[in-house]
């Protein structure tokens, strides 16, 4: 089993619609939890960091289960912008350091 | 100006050849990264070094080796390059993690590095 995993999409959606990503992670012992987002052929840039409480940040919601390991992106009144891919990213502490495990990502397509 | 700097930015080579790619950083972070990605599998980390002296392996160190010539320079080398190398290669910065924040990682643009 992954450590972490995500559906891969693509989720297609039109313009102004909501849509929710989740992410499952394997190991217990995961301590932070971020979504990255990718555009087509870029670099990963950190889209937001996941707190116990579930957090806002403008038009979109991370939330995290511990119980059930999972943690969610909610997208509301998509842009076509927000095409891209979501990466969902665990953070655990090993005894070489912190140990960062990246999801291979949700793809989003926002359509006129 | 960019922040991370990856050179080049796209590579071709032969199988047995020597490849390095290099990666610069102004944003004065002491951790760097490579990984590399793979469609379907993800970011991959080769190797990882948290200050000029402290060199590190990821979980696919195989085939790789890195120098850290300055706190600002990180250079990842395929000793004899094979074609399942080939991948999107990136670079990446930390100021390492504190108070429970977490080790946000800034990337490099990336290395495109096709091994025929």
């Amino acid at each position: 089993r992954k450590e972490v995993e995500q559906d891969p999409g693509p989720f297609n959606v039109p313009e102004g619609a909501t849509v929710a990503f989740n992410c499952t992670y394997s190991n217990s012992a995961s301590q932070s939890f971020f979504w990255y987002r990718q555009d087509c052929r870029k670099e990963p840039k950190l889209l937001m960091s996941v707190y116990s409480s579930g957090n806002e940040d403008g038009r979109f919601t991370a939330q995290l289960n511990r119980a059930s390991q999972y943690i969610s992106l909610l997208i509301r009144d998509s842009k076509l912008s927000d095409s891209a891919t979501y990466l969902c990213v665990v953070q655990r502490l090993t005894g070489g350091g912190n140990k960062l495990t990246f999801g291979t990502g949700t793809q989003l397509k926002v359509e006129l | 100006d960019a922040d991370v700097t990856q050179t080049p930015r796209n590579r071709i080579t032969k199988t047995g050849k020597r490849i390095m790619l290099e990666c610069s950083q102004t944003k004065g972070h002491d951790r760097m990264y490579w990984y590399r990605q793979d469609p379907g599998l993800g970011l991959r980390l080769i190797y990882y070094s948290f200050d000029v002296k402290d060199i590190n392996k990821g979980e696919i160190s195989d085939g790789y080796s890195v120098s850290r010539q300055a706190q600002a320079k990180f250079s990842l080398s395929l000793e004899s390059a094979i074609p399942n190398q080939t991948a999107l290669y990136f670079c990446a910065t930390s100021v390492g993690a504190s108070g429970g924040l977490g080790d946000t990682q800034y990337f490099g643009p990336g290395t495109r590095l096709t091994v025929l």
